[in-house]
């Protein structure tokens, strides 16, 4: 079945620039989506990118797609400390048009 | 629109009795789903309605485990017995198409 995979932990310095990471193994994907969630609420869709596209800016993300390594990146520009989350990148399984599979989360600290 | 609205917030029960999670979707989102998530197994979908009828409950972990939706605006997911395994937090998640959940703010079940 799907997978979908990010490292679990990144720490940055307010006003630096963040990636989160991400990898999926299934190639018939026609969103792919980043989620946020902030301690004890739910996910919140930050963006989501269209398959044919390679990137998408939306004011201080920039979300970038390479289809040929199956690899998924969100960038966050000026970051602050309410960026401060956990980030999931999230795949439709394949063949489902409903079924999203999400990644194990990556979580931002952002330091003062 | 008030989002998806899940109650209660919090759950803290004995093991053996019977809980009710409850969830009321966005007006108009035809597709509604249940995801658990905990620490060891990340975001797991339980059970995905559309139109009100369940398509796919593969991922509903046992017969103590049952979902309804008795109409557009209401769903619930019942344990009977619960145990202390079942001890996560519980998100239901609306969406018109099937793509770009919202999700509500979840119900943090305890089972001591």
């Amino acid at each position: 079945g799907e997978d979908v995979e990010q490292s679990l932990f990144l720490s940055v310095r307010e006003g630096d620039s963040s990636v989160i990471n991400c990898t999926y193994t299934d190639s018939s994907s026609t969103y792919l989506y980043w989620y946020k969630q902030e301690p004890g609420a739910g996910l919140q869709l930050l963006t989501y990118i269209f398959s044919n596209m390679d990137m998408k800016q939306d004011q201080r993300l920039t979300v970038l797609l390479n289809k040929k390594d199956k690899h998924l990146s969100l960038r966050i520009a000026d970051t602050q400390t309410g960026d401060s989350a956990i980030y999931f990148c999230a795949d439709h399984e394949m063949d489902s048009s409903y079924k999203l599979i999400f990644g194990s989360g990556t979580r931002l600290l952002v330091r003062p | 629109d008030a989002g998806v609205i899940q109650s209660p917030r919090h759950e803290v029960t004995e093991m053996g009795q019977e809980v009710t999670l409850r969830c009321k979707p966005i007006s108009g989102h035809n597709s509604l789903f249940w995801y658990r998530q905990t620490m060891m197994r990340g975001l797991e979908l339980l059970i995905y309605f559309n139109n009100n009828v369940p398509i796919d409950d593969s991922g509903m972990p046992e017969d103590r485990f049952s979902a309804k939706m008795p109409n557009a605006s209401f769903s619930t997911l019942k344990i009977q017995p619960s145990e202390p395994r079942d001890s996560a937090v519980y998100f239901c998640a609306s969406s018109p198409t099937g793509y770009g959940y919202t999700f509500g703010s979840g119900t943090r079940l305890t089972v001591v």
